[in-house]
């Protein structure tokens, strides 16, 4: 696609309950990135993807949060047993490479989640 | 630790000049990023600095000193559609991998 394309673009969800987030990157991009951006904040490195290999999940805050990234492309970030604290946007970026750290990264347009 | 600061909110006047400043303290560093982030957008690259000095971009101008863990964002001639969030961003080695932390960013607001 022309752009990084995340789904769903909102979710309400139940404390306690699991929910998936997805993210296709721009085409012929082989790094993946994850963060979270809570309302009037930065943005917190999730976790990074290099093919569908993840060199780095130093940013997953515990271990309700995974990843998977399959065939290269598409990228889901689980959250199970959902709580309050969890809610934030949640920010999906790719790049052509990982050129030593330089690359710029495109980023989807969020999905926005609210834990009741 | 590592740690970005940034002016929380800036005002400007339609016309004029802003200068967003971001100072950091990381463990080595491999290039500085600039972002801006409209509201309830996702964020759009705008400068990459990696060496000392200033880079422009038509009314975009980033700069950066190493040594002071210094670099600010220069928008000359602004404009309404400029309010947005600028977001500082450092690339470092840590743990054998390529790091990126961003600061929280700075909130310009850009008045007629």
């Amino acid at each position: 696609g022309a752009g990084v394309s995340q789904s769903p673009s909102n979710k309400v969800t139940e404390k306690g309950k699991d929910v998936e987030l997805r993210c296709d990157p721009i085409s012929g991009h082989t790094a993946l990135y994850w963060y979270r951006q809570s309302l009037g904040q930065g943005l917190e490195f999730l976790i990074y993807f290099q093919g569908n290999s993840a060199p780095d999940k130093s940013g997953l805050p515990s271990d309700r949060f995974s990843a998977e990234r399959t065939g290269g492309s598409v990228s889901t970030l689980t959250i199970q047993r959902t709580q309050q604290e969890d809610s934030a946007v949640y920010l999906c970026a790719s790049s052509p490479s990982r050129r030593g750290g330089r690359e710029t990264q495109y980023f989807g347009p969020g999905t926005r989640l609210l834990v009741l | 630790g590592q740690n970005i600061d940034q002016p929380t909110e800036m005002t400007a006047t339609e016309g004029a000049i802003v200068q967003i400043n971001c100072t950091y303290q990381t463990s080595g560093f491999n290039g500085l990023f600039w972002y801006q982030q409209h509201a309830g957008e996702a964020p759009t690259f705008l400068s990459y600095n990696v060496l000392d000095g200033l880079e422009e971009k038509g009314r975009f101008s980033s700069f950066l000193s190493r040594s002071k863990g210094y670099s600010y964002l220069l928008l000359k001639e602004l404009q309404m559609k400029d309010s947005a969030s600028y977001l500082c961003a450092v690339s470092f080695w840590m743990d054998s991998s390529y790091k990126l932390i961003f600061g929280s960013g700075t909130r310009l607001l850009v008045r007629p």
